[in-house]
């Protein structure tokens, strides 16, 4: 089946860098993404990365993905206070169309 | 980038009456698109797939004579709470993906209020 967790609370200084986690089971997903949400908006996709890749940076964002142990993170260098909302990760499974599980958020807080 | 709009942001409604949703993508055809259903500090649950000119595709649990959904154009789908209820009350966010698949646009969300 599917399930995808993350932790539920991060705080972070301004400046440093924060790591956000995320677990999943099903070994069949294609592709796995971030996504962010500030408050009462909708969802703002940060990024994704295909299965078979190891790892994506996009300017201040890292991905990593260690298939064999089934756990997707994402690294935010220099986090700043507009960095503050939650987080979520999510994937899709091969053949469903664009299908998404996701993950139980995780909320980041950041303190000057 | 792709842009997906929501209309109402925010509607409240009388217990029993019904409330329409609007999701439109603005500057690419949607052929697909998801509903999503988000209670306070939760994760969002999908609730259907819906695909231009065919009926929706709901996940189990969810009713589809209560959630009605339509997707009459590549640009437009519409869901309906009919006889809404206190515990309809939630944040409903729809999404789209285009003819690419992999990448789901969102909307910014509709808070439903039913008192």
């Amino acid at each position: 089946g599917e399930d995808v967790e993350q932790s539920l609370f991060l705080s972070v200084r301004e400046g440093d860098s924060s790591v956000i986690n995320c677990t999943y089971t099903d070994s069949s997903s294609t592709y796995l993404y971030w996504y962010k949400q500030e408050p009462g908006a909708g969802l703002q996709l940060l990024t994704y990365i295909f299965s078979n890749m190891d790892m994506k940076q996009d300017q201040r964002l890292t991905v990593l993905l260690n298939k064999k142990d089934k756990h997707l993170s994402l690294r935010i260098a220099d986090t700043q206070t507009g960095d503050s909302a939650i987080y979520f990760c999510a994937e899709s499974i091969a053949g469903t169309a664009s299908k998404l599980t996701f993950g139980t958020g995780t909320r980041l807080q950041v303190t000057l | 980038g792709a842009v997906v709009s929501q209309h109402p942001s925010w509607v409240i409604c009388k217990s029993g009456t019904s409330v329409k949703i609007e999701c439109r993508s603005l500057d690419f055809q949607a052929t697909t698109m998801f509903w999503y259903r988000q209670f306070p500090k939760q994760s969002l649950m999908l609730m259907a797939t819906s695909n231009e000119g065919s009926k929706a595709t709901y996940e189990q649990g969810v009713e589809k004579d209560k959630f009605l959904i339509n997707h009459a154009s590549l640009t437009l789908s519409t869901l309906t709470v009919t006889s809404a209820h206190p515990e309809d009350s939630s944040f409903y966010i729809c999404s789209a993906t285009g003819t690419g698949g992999y990448e789901q646009y969102f909307g910014p969300g509709t808070r439903l209020t039913v008192t």
